[in-house]
């Protein structure tokens, strides 16, 4: 049962304008939201996060938002750069933090 | 500083055998949390363990057990091996109740199960 979803496998975005990921979650009780960014041949590294108190948060280029009555949030990246291609991960917990529901990812290709 | 540090890189193992990965954590950090990721899927918790204990588990068969010894570094063992375990089997460590924030990945092992 994926409790956390991310419906589009690649997106490709050309330099300077904005990247839109997208991510879906089913269980209510996740209280909060994190992003993670992953190279190849390393571990996904953390990007942005965001409680269930809010709904949106932002760290310089990047914003995520989060609609709550739709089980939905998403990431900005504005502008994009070539460096921001990896693979995006959504993942979500409730309060303890203690378990991480990750996404499939969506592979971001930044053209120059 | 060194971080979050996981041997071997890469394995081949046949089906029924028995294998164990390893992790080190970030300096400073005291809980491990262990994570599958097959191909083209997204990291799936497989268990966290902290003061040498299991803390939180997930949906993995008894075949999955851990160990994390008292300088914090942890073992990841799978027994009865299948072909569907091979993936990526990636480690986190953190702090207790830091916050998913502060939780550091490595690299990862790639298992490959013939």
């Amino acid at each position: 049962d994926q409790q956390v979803k991310q419906n589009s496998p690649s997106l490709s975005v050309q330099e300077g304008r904005i990247s839109i990921l997208n991510c879906d979650y089913t269980n209510s009780m996740f209280d909060y939201f994190l992003w993670y960014k992953k190279y190849p041949a390393e571990g996904p590294t953390f990007l942005i996060s965001i409680s269930s108190i809010k709904d949106k948060n932002e760290d310089g280029r990047f914003t995520v938002f989060l609609n709550k009555s739709a089980k939905h949030l998403s990431l900005h990246i504005v502008p994009s750069q070539p460096g921001d291609s990896a693979v995006y991960f959504c993942a979500a917990s409730d309060l303890t933090g203690n378990q991480f529901y990750f996404g499939t990812g969506t592979s971001l290709t930044v053209i120059p | 500083d060194a971080g979050v540090t996981q041997s071997p890189t890469h394995l081949i193992k046949t089906r029924g055998q028995q294998v164990t990965l390893r992790c080190s954590p970030k300096s400073g950090h005291d809980t491990v949390s262990w994570y599958q990721q097959a191909l083209g899927q997204g990291p799936q918790f497989i268990f966290q363990y902290y003061e040498e204990e299991e803390r939180q588990r997930g949906n993995f068969p008894d075949r999955f057990s851990g160990h994390q010894f008292p300088n914090y570094s942890s073992e990841l063992n799978v027994n009865a091996l299948l072909l569907g375990d091979s993936a990526l089997y990636l480690c986190a460590s953190s702090r207790l109740w830091t916050g998913a924030a502060e939780q550091y990945f490595g690299p990862g092992t790639r298992l490959t199960v013939t």
